[in-house]
């Protein structure tokens, strides 16, 4: 099992430019999640995906934010334009529903926005 | 909205002491997480709980879940330089969830 992988482990970009972070989630769960970690606001969840249909984006911070799911294996965080306010760990993690168990996070995208 | 009020906020101690930190909240909740996370990593899981009453161990970690179903603490014993990171309690808060809360985290270090 190689867990959740994210990629790039670490970008850096300048302002006005798009950024697309990506995530495979653990084969066979069907949950997936985006959160954002900083250090004056916690893990904050972005966006929630159940069977690869998004269920609650009530944490995506305004319209440049977008998320996707096209399988069961990928999904992608877009910022579109990105601004310095969104330098942040974004983390995204997957659980199988059978149960209540706990979220498997990835290593996260460190990302600065210069 | 539900939070989780996780203490102490961070914490200094010896190489061999025992460790010991809460979490608290104002509404009930049927599963209690806790995970730790190292520098420049994810958040790993430790400890699940889903009873209250329950008291869960996983080597030198203890975790109990408050049987008013509102608090929750973690125990370290004989804590050692690699116990060093950020612990977070979280929660579930009804059958079905997905939404975890998570607290503000504890930041742990170890003195050798």
């Amino acid at each position: 099992d190689a867990g959740v992988i994210q990629s790039p482990r670490h970008e850096v970009t300048e302002m006005g430019q798009e950024v697309t972070l990506r995530c495979k989630p653990i084969s066979g769960h069907n949950s997936l999640f985006w959160y954002r970690q900083t250090m004056m606001r916690g893990l904050e969840l972005l966006i929630y995906f159940n069977n690869n249909v998004p269920i609650d984006d009530s944490g995506m911070p305004e319209d440049r934010f977008s998320a996707k799911m096209p399988n069961a294996s990928f999904s992608t965080l877009k910022i579109q334009p990105s601004e310095p306010r969104d330098s942040a760990v974004y983390f995204c993690a997957s659980r199988m529903d059978t149960r209540n168990y706990g979220y498997t996070f990835g290593s996260g995208t460190r990302l600065t926005v210069v | 909205g539900q939070q989780l009020n996780q203490s102490p906020q961070s914490m200094f101690i010896q190489e061999g002491e025992d460790v010991s930190m809460n979490c608290t909240s104002s509404s009930i909740f049927n599963t209690w997480l806790w995970y730790k996370q190292d520098p420049g990593e994810g958040p790993v899981l430790l400890i699940a709980l889903y009873k209250a009453g329950e008291l869960t161990s996983n080597g030198r970690l203890t975790a109990q879940f408050g049987i008013t179903r509102k608090d929750s603490f973690l125990n370290i014993s004989a804590s050692i330089p690699s116990d060093v990171g950020i612990y977070f309690c979280a929660a579930y808060s009804g059958a079905g969830s997905y939404q975890l809360t998570f607290g503000k985290g504890t930041k742990l270090s170890v003195i050798p």
